[in-house]
């Protein structure tokens, strides 16, 4: 059963471009959450989604910044004109439908550098 | 905003010492993770506790979930330096549907 797989791994950008991160998430798992990590620094919550809806995007910038879980596919967090500060780690984790104890499992990550 | 805090937020042993970390909010969860993650990597599921007063233990890893659910702590004994990692604990907030809240990380560093 493969995990989280998120890509790329390495995404380049000058400013002004759009950056589209893709996350699959485990086999069974419907529910997909991202975040945010800066060097030295713990996750910043910033989407939360299951298949074709929005449950949580509190954390996510009003501006520029979206995110989609279709019912194919994978789940895309997609940044528009980025910016400089845009450049961080972007997180991926999947967990199971509710019910029970829910425990969310990570990909290794979208390391995004705007240039 | 179900805020955990994490302390302390960096530390640095040697080899063979014990330490603690602490993951304190004033809200109650209705369970708790704790992840391990490495540079370059994304954060690992190390265990899940989900009863107050709960102990868990993996290997020299032994976690611990407070009574009224609000807390938790990771002790580590005789501490390698394959522990060396940034820890995050995550708390499941109830009747959100599943929302994960992370504290703000321990990054520990085991001198050999």
């Amino acid at each position: 059963n493969a995990g989280v797989m998120q890509n790329p791994r390495h995404l380049v950008r000058r400013r002004g471009q759009e950056a589209r991160l893709r996350c699959s998430p485990m086999k069974g798992h419907s529910h997909v959450y991202w975040y945010r990590q800066l060097p030295e620094e713990g996750l910043k919550f910033m989407v939360y989604l299951q298949k074709e809806n929005i449950i949580d995007e509190s954390g996510m910038p009003k501006e520029r910044f979206s995110a989609e879980f279709p019912k194919e596919g994978p789940s895309i967090l997609r940044i528009q004109q980025v910016v400089r500060g845009d450049s961080a780690a972007y997180f991926c984790a999947s967990s199971p439908a509710v019910g029970g104890v829910t425990e969310a499992f990570f990909g290794q990550g979208t390391r995004l550098t705007v240039v | 905003t179900q805020l955990l805090e994490q302390s302390p937020q960096f530390l640095s042993i040697q080899e063979g010492e014990n330490l603690t970390v602490y993951c304190n909010s004033s809200s109650v969860f209705s369970s708790l993770q704790w992840y391990r993650q490495e540079p370059g990597e994304g954060p690992v599921l190390l265990v899940t506790v989900v009863t107050g007063g709960e102990v868990k233990k993996l290997k020299r890893l032994t976690f611990q979930f407070g009574d009224a659910r609000k807390d938790s702590s990771l002790h580590i004994t005789a501490a390698q330096p394959g522990d060396t990692g940034l820890y995050l604990c995550a708390g499941e907030a109830p009747n959100t549907g599943n929302q994960f809240y992370f504290g703000t990380g321990t990054s520990l560093t085991v001198i050999p």
